[in-house]
């Protein structure tokens, strides 16, 4: 979506190396959060931002950090991946108040082998 | 806390045929409510949302939702589809804070619209 960018789209990577997610946005928003799609499971939540060095855990965090040393990056780390991890990863960002909506970028797709 | 709950997981129907997603939130309070669109390979992106005002919402794409507060739904509805429809659609929720601040949006699991010609 127009203002918010992910990279890669795409990843392929072995399993216990670790992996870097980015999210970028031009939109100065306060908010910023990452998702992880599985089948059967919907949108979940696994680490959120609600400003710069100030980040929190979702719902599925284990196994995964956040940063965020700028307003327009928030960066997700793999630490070891595993084959559970395997998934599509989006990013969303919200302005205040954080609950008129979200935007989301258009998503990574990473396949750990 | 609130939950959303998508009665139906895929739901076929045939081009030109109406069509209605169903939504029910659980909160003990007022909430706002949304629904997202996902096209195949793509991100989330906003239908429609309830803030305040009229309960019918329009959205894009010839999209209506109603949000009816005495049966906790908020329920996608549209007239007659096309095969470009074809989607998972989501519907989320979150609760107003009157004491100031804001909380994040709890999604649903998604349901899959397949439109059949």
């Amino acid at each position: 979506d127009a203002g918010i960018t992910q990279s890669p789209r795409h990843k392929v990577t072995e399993t216990g190396t670790p992996v870097t997610l980015r999210c970028h946005q031009t939109e100065n928003h306060r908010y910023m959060y990452w998702y992880r799609q599985d089948p059967g499971h919907g949108l979940r939540l696994i680490h959120y931002s609600y400003g710069v060095k100030d980040t929190d855990k979702g719902e599925v965090s284990d196994g995964y950090s956040v940063s965020r040393s700028k307003t327009e990056d928030f960066l997700l780390t793999l630490e070891s991946a595993t084959s559970s991890q395997t998934s599509v990863y989006f990013c969303a960002i919200s302005g205040a108040p954080q609950n008129y909506g979200y935007t989301f970028g258009s998503g990574t797709r990473l396949t750990v082998v | 806390a609130q939950s959303v709950t998508q009665l139906d997981s895929q739901v076929p129907v045939f081009e030109e045929a109406p069509v209605e997603l169903r939504c029910n939130y659980s909160s003990s309070v007022s909430v706002y409510l949304f629904w997202y669109v996902q096209y195949p390979n793509q991100g989330l992106q906003l239908l429609l949302k309830y803030l305040s005002g009229s309960t019918l919402v329009k959205g894009i794409n010839g999209f209506e939702a109603e949000f009816n507060k005495s049966q906790t739904s908020f329920h996608l509805r549209k007239p007659s589809v096309h095969i470009s429809d074809t989607a998972e659609y989501f519907c989320a929720v979150s609760r107003h804070l009157t004491q100031g601040g804001s909380e994040k949006l709890v999604f649903g699991k998604g349901t899959k619209l397949t439109v059949n010609p």
